[in-house]
């Protein structure tokens, strides 16, 4: 079954004790990327990857990295988190970005920070 | 981006047919229409996606205007798996080089039994 699977799926955690959402595809897919949900705020993209080894930031970017040494993984770091990284996160992935292309979600990872 | 406008909620009976629509009045000549859904608890998911031409899959129908200025995502008998909300989402495919989906508040669709 063709899925993107993200884990944990719910953390708590305190503020400066780094942590990794780790990410996995099994669909052989190039891209994939990251967005946080917040209430009123809607999905807003952290970071994204084209491929192995090519990662850029979206529209959020700070207070996180990424890596993507492999193709079906792509974990989220959060060094240092802080209460403001309290959110829903989602990771997607899309065998291409085509017009067209159809991206596949994550179930999301719930983290609070305390 | 051209942005796109959904009432915030409507409401269905189970077994009917639901018409979900989306304004999308300055929408460019390369942007696809993509709609999206979110059940509680659960990632967004892909329901169908369109460029001029009506589409059909197995999950809905696609209509839209003929100026392209507005679509109608068409749920031919609802079910209660089906109350989630509803994302309409232009895509830009030429210039879009992120990948990005901008979801807005999208259209809360609740089905009663």
């Amino acid at each position: 079954e063709a899925q993107v699977t993200q884990n944990p799926r719910y953390l708590i955690t305190v503020t400066g004790k780094k942590l990794t959402v780790t990410c996995s595809q099994n669909m052989n897919h190039e891209y994939m990327s990251w967005y946080r949900q917040d209430p009123g705020l809607g999905l807003r993209q952290i970071y994204y990857s084209m491929n192995v080894e090519v990662t850029d930031k979206g529209d959020v970017p700070e207070g996180y990295k990424v890596s993507r040494k492999e193709k079906r993984n792509f974990p989220l770091i959060l060094e240092s988190p802080s209460p403001n990284q309290t959110s829903l996160y989602f990771c997607a992935s899309s065998g291409d970005l085509a017009g067209g292309n159809i991206q596949y979600f994550g179930a999301g990872t719930r983290l609070s920070v305390l | 981006d051209a942005k796109t406008t959904q009432p915030n909620s409507m409401e269905s009976n189970e077994e009917e047919p639901v018409h979900l629509p989306c304004n999308h009045s300055t929408i460019s000549g390369t942007d696809y229409i993509h709609w999206y859904r979110q059940l509680p608890s659960q990632g967004p998911e892909y329901v169908i996606h369109g460029l001029t031409s009506n589409v059909n899959n197995r999950m809905a129908s696609l209509a839209i205007a003929e100026d392209r200025k507005s679509s109608t995502l068409i749920l031919h008998r609802a079910t209660l798996r089906d109350a989630a909300v509803y994302y309409c989402i232009l895509r830009d495919w030429v210039s879009s080089n992120t990948g990005k989906l901008i979801f807005g508040q999208g259209t809360t669709l609740q089905v009663k039994p």
